[in-house]
């Protein structure tokens, strides 16, 4: 069974910074590219980062660009996120999704976990 | 970029009802379209790939339609567990969701 199973959300004052994980498990991670989708609350869905199954390719939203990072270690099968300078607009719920093979469609999702940048 | 417009925003139904939400690219994307179904406070599940491919395991209900710049998702006859918020994506652009509520 595809699991994805994302953590390190919290309360972080505005500037700091934060770390996800997202632990995959129940398909050869390292076969399938993966990607961070973020909803603030109330809104909808907003692609954040997406990375290539070596992770050689990275692409970002502009927003956010320079301020996060995705990262993978397919060795430990897990998707990271580094969030640094976070603002109040990141406040968000952020999902790690793996992209269905072949397209560009998100075929599993974790159960998101919750940033919130406040003072 | 191209951007994705959804209509209505909300839509009010009844059970048994045949609903239909709109999708319409700003410029051609083939029928490099997905739709998703999210609940309050869950994940979004993917319904529809590649315009009009059902994923494994959704309902035949479901369907979708449409290439170049106007996509649809059709539900046959809604079901109390389809009251939901969907949306269609097109690589790493979401439209802004169409809410489907009790009429």
């Amino acid at each position: 069974e595809v699991q994805l199973v994302e953590s390190g959300g919290g309360l972080v004052q505005p500037g700091g910074s934060l770390r996800l994980s997202c632990a995959a498990s129940g398909f050869t991670f390292s076969s399938y590219w993966m990607s961070w989708v973020r909803q603030a609350p109330g809104k909808g869905l907003e692609w954040v980062a997406n990375i290539k199954q070596d992770g050689s390719e990275k692409y970002y939203v502009d927003s956010v660009k320079g301020r996060f990072t995705i990262s993978r270690d397919n060795a430990k099968n897990s998707l990271y996120l580094q969030m640094n300078s976070l603002r109040a607009e990141d406040t968000a719920v952020y999902y790690c999704a793996r992209y269905r093979s072949g397209g560009s469609s998100l075929d599993y999702w974790g159960q998101g976990t919750l940033v919130t940048v406040s003072s | 970029d191209i951007q994705m417009t959804q209509s209505p925003s909300t839509l009010s139904a009844s059970v048994g009802d045949r609903v239909t939400i709109t999708c319409r690219a700003s410029q051609s994307i083939s029928s490099w379209l997905a739709w998703y179904q999210q609940k309050p406070g869950k994940a979004p599940k993917l319904l529809i790939y590649k315009a009009s491919s059902l994923e494994s395991g959704v309902p035949s209900r479901f369907s979708g339609s449409g290439s170049g710049t106007e996509f649809t998702l059709t539900i046959s006859s809604l079901q109390p567990d389809d009251f939901a918020t969907y949306y269609c994506q097109h690589s790493w652009t979401f439209g802004q969701g169409t809410k489907v509520e009790i009429k």
